[in-house]
């Protein structure tokens, strides 16, 4: 089975925190993502990468940040959280070779 | 890129209906079409997914269907069950799935 897992459940932080959200995956895919889920919006990609050291923006990567130093981990950074960053986010993984995205338990997190 | 349109954005049907929900994409060049549910509290999961050499797939009571002219494609649900309760996401991409995008979201309640 795959494990896809995010540092944290729920998180509260302040405006202009630097906050890191992690997620860890244990089936050596070489594809991991980054989505933010708000209702009505669905899943909106933030930032991907196919490879260590390696990423691409998504549709909505303003005020984000991402890093992959090793393949099992991805990191999203939001630099300064706003309230407007208020949400859940998921995380996914896939292999090279198929589509099928993979999701993490998700972070929901509240910006006050 | 991409764009992924999915209606109804909420659907409720009696226990033991058929619950349809359909997707419209916008890239032709799109050959991988899932669906992922999500259960209250819980992470996407897919549930069944098609590729456009195929028009048509079965799983027991999930139903999908694809028509590649008209870039549309339908998730058929037959004989609902309480359990089926949840939300649910189509999807579409090219091969490799790194392009892969989401439409908002369907909210399917079952009332027993």
């Amino acid at each position: 089975d795959v494990k896809v897992t995010q540092s944290s459940r729920y998180l509260v932080k302040r405006t202009g925190e630097k906050v890191f959200l992690e997620c860890v995956q244990d089936m050596d895919h070489e594809n991991m993502f980054w989505y933010r889920q708000d209702p009505g919006l669905g899943l909106r990609l933030i930032y991907f990468s196919y490879d260590v050291k390696m990423k691409e923006k998504g549709d909505i990567p303003e005020g984000y940040s991402v890093s992959r130093e090793k393949k099992e981990r991805f990191s999203l950074i939001l630099e300064s959280a706003s309230t407007n960053q208020t949400s859940m986010y998921l995380c996914a993984s896939s292999t090279g070779s198929e589509e099928t995205q993979y999701f993490g338990p998700g972070t929901r997190l509240l910006v006050l | 890129g991409e764009n992924v349109e999915q209606h109804p954005s909420t659907l409720s049907v009696q226990e033991g209906d058929s619950a349809v929900i359909k997707c419209t994409y916008s890239d032709s060049a799109s050959n991988y079409f899932p669906w992922y549910k999500q259960e209250l509290g819980k992470r996407p999961q897919l549930i069944i997914d098609i590729r456009s050499n195929v028009g048509e797939k079965k799983d027991q009571r999930i139903a999908v269907t694809l028509n590649k002219t008209a870039k549309h494609f339908s998730l058929h649900i037959t004989e609902t069950q309480p359990e089926d309760s949840a939300v649910y996401f189509c999807a579409a991409s090219k091969w490799g799935g790194n392009d892969m995008r989401f439409g908002a979201g369907t909210r399917l309640t079952v009332k027993p």
